[in-house]
């Protein structure tokens, strides 16, 4: 079973900063969150990975509260590229990161 | 950086005939990968998970002896759909993670698979 839940759906428009909050209160001590972006009949693409507090790297910021039953992904300034499913996943790394995949976030950008 | 490829990227086959799939990482090797099915507009569903030199664990509810996986080396698996059916038709991905690497490294996925059976 899924351990994440997300918004089915978002919408934005090019230039705004997209936010995008994921629930994961069963999160187990060696779980690592990590969040992927999907196009249409493409594999899931390696966005960011945390454990807690915040990470950041070039396209993305992960922000973790200290309880780590939640994050948010934080995306700059989206384009219409940035269309896409996102997913966020929360792994065990001593599993070579099972997942089980949650519904995904739709998210629209608009011109 | 790391790839994971699938061959072919999409497929097209006769009801009642079997297809394989080939999930191969580049540049890493991987003693273990993970094979996923997509209906579309519709999440992943994790089907198995593969291991290098052993049997395949299988998701409850998915028929081992109609897909079936074999992780002969540490940088192949291949999944073979067996008697495929209409309702096979889907997106299949894989996912492999560098087993040399440390635990918190990112599992990579192929670009898919898209079976069609006529």
């Amino acid at each position: 079973l899924a351990k994440t839940t997300q918004p089915i759906s978002m919408d934005s428009y090019e230039g705004q900063e997209v936010n995008i909050t994921c629930s994961h209160n069963n999160i187990a001590t060696n779980d690592y969150i990590t969040w992927y972006q999907q196009f249409p009949s493409q594999g899931p693409r390696f966005i960011i990975q945390g454990y807690k507090t915040k990470v950041t790297n070039e396209v993305a910021s992960l922000f973790i509260p200290a309880d780590r039953k939640s994050s948010t992904l934080s995306l700059p300034r989206v384009s219409l590229s940035d269309t896409a499913v996102y997913y966020c996943l929360v792994g065990d790394g001593y599993n070579f990161n099972k997942f089980y995949f949650g519904s995904g976030t739709k998210l629209n950008v608009k011109p | 950086g790391a790839v994971v490829s699938q061959h072919p990227s999409w497929v097209i086959c006769k009801s009642g005939t079997s297809v394989k799939i080939e999930c191969r990482s580049l540049d890493f090797q991987a003693t273990t990968m993970f094979w996923y099915r997509q209906f579309p507009k519709q999440s992943l569903m994790l089907m198995a998970t593969s291991n290098e030199g052993s049997k395949a664990t299988y998701e409850q509810g998915v028929e081992k002896d109609k897909f079936l996986i074999n992780h002969a080396s540490l940088t192949l698996s291949t999944l073979t759909v067996t008697s495929a059916h209409p309702e096979d038709s889907s997106f299949y991905i894989c996912s492999a993670r560098d087993s040399k690497a440390a635990k918190n490294t990112e599992a990579f996925f192929g670009q898919g698979t898209r079976l069609t059976v006529v």
